[in-house]
């Protein structure tokens, strides 16, 4: 079964420092989305992506958080000058159909910001 | 703009015990409604969806929801809950346009005990 997949699973990094966390969804679908979960926290929506460019993005999805697909198949989050509080479990989804598609989910990278 | 509302941070149920989780939505269209399941340390996985027609949806793990409109509700349930149904479940709402994102309740952490 076509899953999406997320590397790394765990990235531990120091305050300020550059992350990027990456995903290859599955491989026919167009929508793709990054989600933030605080531990213990609801699920937030940060930004989607379609046709090469953010569809739309959250009020989280300030200018240290970019997104790029650099070629037909990764789709990465960059997160500049990272701080405390970006320590989550990031979620990767992407999905077929724009709007009655179902969302799927990578299994998560988990930053963890020092 | 959507929002989902899960009123119930904890639920505890005995094993074999129906389960009901409460979902309400707020949205100015026919929702798209979800609900996906997290067990820990892993990504969320499709429950059920509603998009149209029978009020009344059946999901995987024998998990079925109910559609009210009239109480901007999707309540989940199943009949008789097994120890591996423990995990935190997640409603969430479908929009129609823009980055056609999904948003998520808070979530409710389902305990099971023997």
């Amino acid at each position: 079964e076509p899953e999406v997949t997320q590397t790394p699973s765990h990235q531990v990094t120091q305050m300020g420092q550059e992350v990027i966390l990456r995903c290859v969804p599955i491989s026919n679908h167009l929508y793709f989305y990054w989600y933030r979960q605080i531990l213990g926290q609801k699920v937030e929506f940060l930004v989607s992506f379609y046709n090469n460019e953010i569809s739309e993005k959250s009020e989280i999805f300030d200018d240290q958080f970019s997104v790029e697909r650099p070629d037909g198949s990764n789709f990465t989050l960059k997160i500049r000058s990272t701080k405390l509080e970006d320590s989550a479990m990031y979620f990767c989804a992407s999905k077929s159909k724009p709007n009655t598609g179902e969302l799927f989910f990578g299994e998560g990278s988990r930053l963890t910001v020092l | 703009a959507q929002s989902v509302t899960q009123p119930d941070i904890h639920i505890t149920v005995s094993e074999g015990a129906s389960l009901e989780l409460r979902c309400n939505y707020s949205y100015g269209a026919t929702p798209y409604l979800f609900w996906y399941v997290q067990s820990p340390g892993q990504g969320l996985q499709l429950l059920l969806k509603y998009f149209s027609g029978d009020t009344l949806v059946q999901g995987i793990k024998g998990f079925e929801a109910e559609f009210k409109r009239s109480q901007s509700s999707f309540n989940l349930r199943k009949p008789s809950v097994h120890w591996s149904d423990a995990a935190e479940y997640f409603c969430a709402v479908g929009a129609h346009t823009g980055g056609f994102k999904t948003i998520f309740g808070a979530g409710t952490r389902l305990f099971v005990k023997a």
